[in-house]
């Protein structure tokens, strides 16, 4: 069954240095997404990207983070200078062509993101 | 403002105990409603959705959820919990864009 694939599954990185967290999504799919979920608190949409472009971004997706699809099979979220609170689990998505609202976001099994 | 608002932080059943989980959203419209599941280790997979229709649906592992207009809420039920169910529960809405609102998840574990 196709799946949507993330690693590292863990990272540790020191207060101000750049991570890149990468996914790769189901193949035919178009739409990606990045969700955290703080420890103890609700997951939390980051942003959602398709045809090459960020389509929506929460606030807390400010001006450290971005996202690229490098290539056909990778979507990748770079954080560019890492805050303590920045530590969550990540989460990518994606979906299928279609009606957005009740197409089914398949998700990947998430990074924990350290920072110390 | 949408939410979503899971009341239980924390639930623990006997196996073979039925099960309810409660959720409860805001939202103006017709809500896409979902229910994930995330085992330890694991991302979250897709239970059940409702968009409309039938306000009774059935998903995967034996797990059904009740849409309540009146009530907002979308329950999720279980007539008989197995030890495998001992995850956490996401209810969530999705909006027109494709983004999910989470509530902040229910951990349900299954006693002997």
């Amino acid at each position: 069954e196709p799946e949507v694939t993330q690693t590292p599954s863990h990272q540790v990185t020191q207060m101000g240095q750049e991570v890149i967290l990468r996914c790769v999504p189901i193949s035919n799919h178009l739409y990606f997404y990045w969700y955290r979920q703080i420890l103890g608190q609700k997951v939390e949409f980051l942003v959602s990207f398709y045809n090459n472009e960020i389509s929506e971004k929460s606030e807390i997706f400010d001006d450290q983070f971005s996202v690229e699809r490098p290539d056909g099979s990778n979507f990748t979220l770079k954080i560019r200078s890492t805050k303590l609170e920045d530590s969550a689990m990540y989460f990518c998505a994606s979906s299928e062509p279609g009606r957005r609202a009740d197409t089914e976001a398949f998700f990947g099994q998430g990074t924990r993101l350290t920072v110390v | 403002a949408q939410s979503v608002t899971q009341p239980d932080i924390h639930i623990t059943v006997s196996e073979g105990a039925s099960l309810e989980l409660r959720c409860n959203y805001s939202y103006g419209a017709t809500p896409y409603l979902f229910w994930y599941v995330q085992s330890p280790g694991q991302g979250l997979q897709l239970l059940l959705k409702y968009f409309s229709g039938d306000t009774l649906v059935q998903g995967i592992k034996g797990f059904e959820a009740e849409f309540k207009r009146s009530q907002s809420s979308f329950n999720l039920r279980k007539p008989s919990v197995h030890w495998s169910d001992a995850a956490e529960y996401f209810c969530a809405v999705g909006q027109d864009t494709g983004k999910l609102i989470f509530g902040q998840g229910t951990t349900l574990q299954v006693k002997p």
